[in-house]
């Protein structure tokens, strides 16, 4: 069973402090990544993709991953109220049938920007 | 703008009842996605499609089936429609060839089968 495993939180961070978000995977066949982001009663937005070991940044978010560990992880610098939310991880698979690839999401880690 | 429309945000229907959920979208996407939303289970895809005609189970397939006779739309369907299946539906897009960087949401359904 292909699993992506985030923990669920809350986790509470003070505005303007960096905000650390972590993921982990099973299956070291998984080739891209992503980070959503759902805010309470809406459907998820991609805020960020990463593809090669290493660091992305756009903006305010960095994205992380790490292969050989199988984790990825999400920073945001500068945290706004505004970045409350649901934060989930998601993972492509692919899947036999070829075409189209499903991503396989953790359960979401729930953030709080304390003002 | 990508656009995905979905046919109701909240639906409420009896145990037994056929369901369809609708999803349209505007910007030629060859792949189609349904995911179900759950408190503490997260999103679980159930099935998805490349191409017109075309269907692949996802993660959790039992229970449900799907229709996609046109490009722009996908439809999921809820042969009889238990009490376990209140949840949250999302549909979802992208171009064929990405990897998800390009798949987007739409509103989601909120069903509910008493």
């Amino acid at each position: 069973q292909k699993e992506v495993e985030q923990n669920s939180g809350p986790l509470s961070v003070p505005e303007g402090a960096i905000a650390s978000l972590n993921c982990t995977y099973s299956d070291r066949g998984s080739q891209s990544f992503f980070w959503y982001r759902q805010y309470s009663g809406k459907s998820p937005e991609l805020i960020m993709f990463i593809y090669s070991n290493g660091d992305k940044e756009d903006g305010r978010f960095t994205a992380q991953l790490n292969k050989a560990s199988q984790y990825v992880s999400l920073l945001i610098r500068d945290s706004q109220p505004s970045d409350s939310a649901t934060y989930l991880c998601a993972v492509n698979m692919v899947y036999s049938g070829g075409g189209a690839d499903g991503l396989t999401f953790g359960k979401g880690t729930h953030l709080i920007i304390q003002p | 703008d990508v656009k995905v429309t979905q046919s109701s945000r909240y639906l409420v229907k009896r145990t037994g009842e056929k369901v369809f959920l609708e999803c349209v979208q505007d910007m030629d996407h060859e792949n189609m996605f349904w995911y179900r939303q759950d408190p503490g289970l997260g999103l679980r895809l159930i099935y998805f499609s490349y191409d017109v005609k075309m269907k692949e189970k996802g993660d959790i397939p039992e229970g449900y089936s799907v229709s996609r006779e046109k490009k722009e739309r996908f439809s999921l369907i809820l042969e009889s429609a238990s009490t376990n299946q209140t949840s949250m539906y999302l549909c979802a897009s992208s171009p064929l060839g990405t990897g998800g960087e390009e798949q987007y949401f739409g509103p989601g359904t909120r069903l509910t089968v008493t």
